[in-house]
């Protein structure tokens, strides 16, 4: 079935680490792309989104991500990881037609200090 | 000021109970949307509606029925509660069509006894 994968189910750092988060899609054609954060008990916020152009896009907070057409894998980013940034991270894939978007599992990321 | 908002934030109730979730938004948006957030943060959507009339109707028991009294509102029912309906509910909105970023609800955890 097509799918949107996040291989990490839990990632733990450090602060000043440096981060990345994959994201997998399984869809062919023209997608769209998201990444959204789930701070603790709070709802999700939109980090960054891709449509078409650059495939380095830049968001909130310090965060990029990268579109690779060839790879189908849309992976996150932050140089500096934060305390703050201790959160579940969600990528999703907005398939092609009138389709709704799907959400990966997630990944939780645990920022120590 | 809140963009999107659901009541009751919590909700605790029996087995075979009918309950509803209310959800607003004031973005002026024409697409709202319901998701279900299960126990392991995956996040699946239920139902879409643009502008009141649904759009997008996932496997969802006929148990939950959706109802838009007008394009700012998007009301969730449940009939005859189940165990596993505990879960967390999110509504969200977008401008229209499914490719648009989405604006979450804080979400309505609901747990059945």
């Amino acid at each position: 079935a097509q799918s949107v994968s996040q291989h990490n189910h839990h990632v733990i750092l450090s602060e000043a680490a440096s981060l990345e988060l994959g994201c997998n899609y399984s869809y062919g054609g023209t997608v769209n792309l998201f990444w959204y954060v789930q701070y603790p008990g709070q709802h999700l916020q939109l980090l960054l989104k891709y449509f078409s152009g650059d495939p380095l896009v830049k968001g909130i907070k310090g965060f990029e991500a990268e579109f690779i057409k060839s790879k189908f894998s849309f992976n996150l980013r932050k140089p500096s990881v934060q305390w703050s940034d201790t959160a579940e991270y969600f990528c999703a894939v907005n398939p092609p037609g009138n389709t709704p978007l799907v959400f990966g599992k997630g990944t939780r990321l645990s920022v120590i200090a | 000021d809140t963009a999107v908002s659901q009541t009751p934030k919590y909700l605790v109730t029996q087995m075979g109970n009918d309950k509803s979730i209310k959800c607003e938004q004031n973005l002026g948006h024409d697409t709202m949307y319901w998701y279900k957030q299960d126990s392991k943060k995956f996040l699946k959507i239920m139902f879409s509606y643009n502008n009141k009339e649904l759009i997008i109707n996932e496997t969802v028991p006929n148990r939950f029925s959706p109802k838009s009294p007008d394009k700012a509102h998007l009301n969730l029912h449940i009939n005859s509660l189940e165990l596993g309906d505990s879960a967390v509910y999110f509504c969200a909105s977008s401008k229209r069509g499914v490719d648009q970023p989405q604006h979450f609800g804080d979400g309505t955890r609901l747990s059945i006894l």
